[in-house]
């Protein structure tokens, strides 16, 4: 159960994009699509963005997009604002073998 | 309002036990996988435990297999982990969620924080 690997820190300007990526291994982000994205603010308990991949829940802004290649997936932020400034995290099915779940270690997100 | 609040946490001696809880509103508490997330205060977040929706089905992280027991009373629309053999390692603030799209986590607690300290 070896957590998904995400870069600690992205920065960007606002109206910028960025991208946070979440490396697993095809025990997990490469065999299932079901890959969810988490966005928490300090103090604050988590919040879904993405779920299976590249779907968002109601009421969540069209400027968040997931998608996945392989054994990474991806969560992109376009028309950077200064309330995307927060800590993101990635999470993944860990496979029928085992019935777990596993998050990646989070990427702080800064908006210049 | 759907909403899950925590209760239950607070300081206990290492090798000490807690029990926290978790109640349910605003949805059918029944018909959803339950699971619970924890996460070191300025540290990421660690996924635990999970159960599905009529308790038969369970699974743990390997850090606390052995150790905690996740349960469910569906009558009271309210989760439960008893945690055993407490350790400094389990001190964190503990989140019940809800599985509710795509095996992923719609609905979060405010948290219940354990701290094991003597």
């Amino acid at each position: 159960q070896s957590a998904l690997t995400q870069p600690a820190s992205v920065s960007g300007s606002p109206g910028q994009s960025i991208t946070i990526s979440c490396t697993g291994t095809s025990s997990d982000v490469g065999s299932y699509n079901l890959v969810s994205w988490y966005q928490q603010h300090p103090g604050k308990a988590p919040k879904l963005m993405i779920y299976e991949g590249s779907k968002r829940p109601s009421g969540v802004s069209n400027r968040f997009s997931g998608s996945k290649s392989g054994n990474t997936a991806s969560l992109t932020v376009s028309g950077l604002q200064a309330e995307d400034e927060a800590d993101y995290y990635c999470c993944s099915y860990a496979g029928s073998t085992t019935g777990t779940f596993v998050f990646g270690g989070g990427t702080k997100l800064t908006v210049l | 309002e759907v909403q899950l609040v925590e209760s239950g946490g607070g300081l206990v001696q290492p090798g000490g036990s807690l029990r926290l809880s978790c109640a349910a509103s605003g949805f059918t508490f029944s018909s959803y996988w339950i699971h619970w997330v924890r996460q070191v205060p300025g540290k990421g977040l660690v996924w635990v435990s999970r159960i599905n929706s009529d308790g038969s089905f369970t699974r743990y992280a390997d850090s606390v297999k052995g150790r905690f027991t996740i349960s469910r009373d569906n009558a009271k629309n309210t989760l439960y982990l008893q945690m055993n053999s407490l350790s400094a390692d389990d001190t964190a603030i503990y989140y019940c969620v809800r599985d509710g799209i795509g095996s992923a986590f719609d609905i979060w607690g405010q948290g219940t924080m354990v701290t094991v300290s003597s």
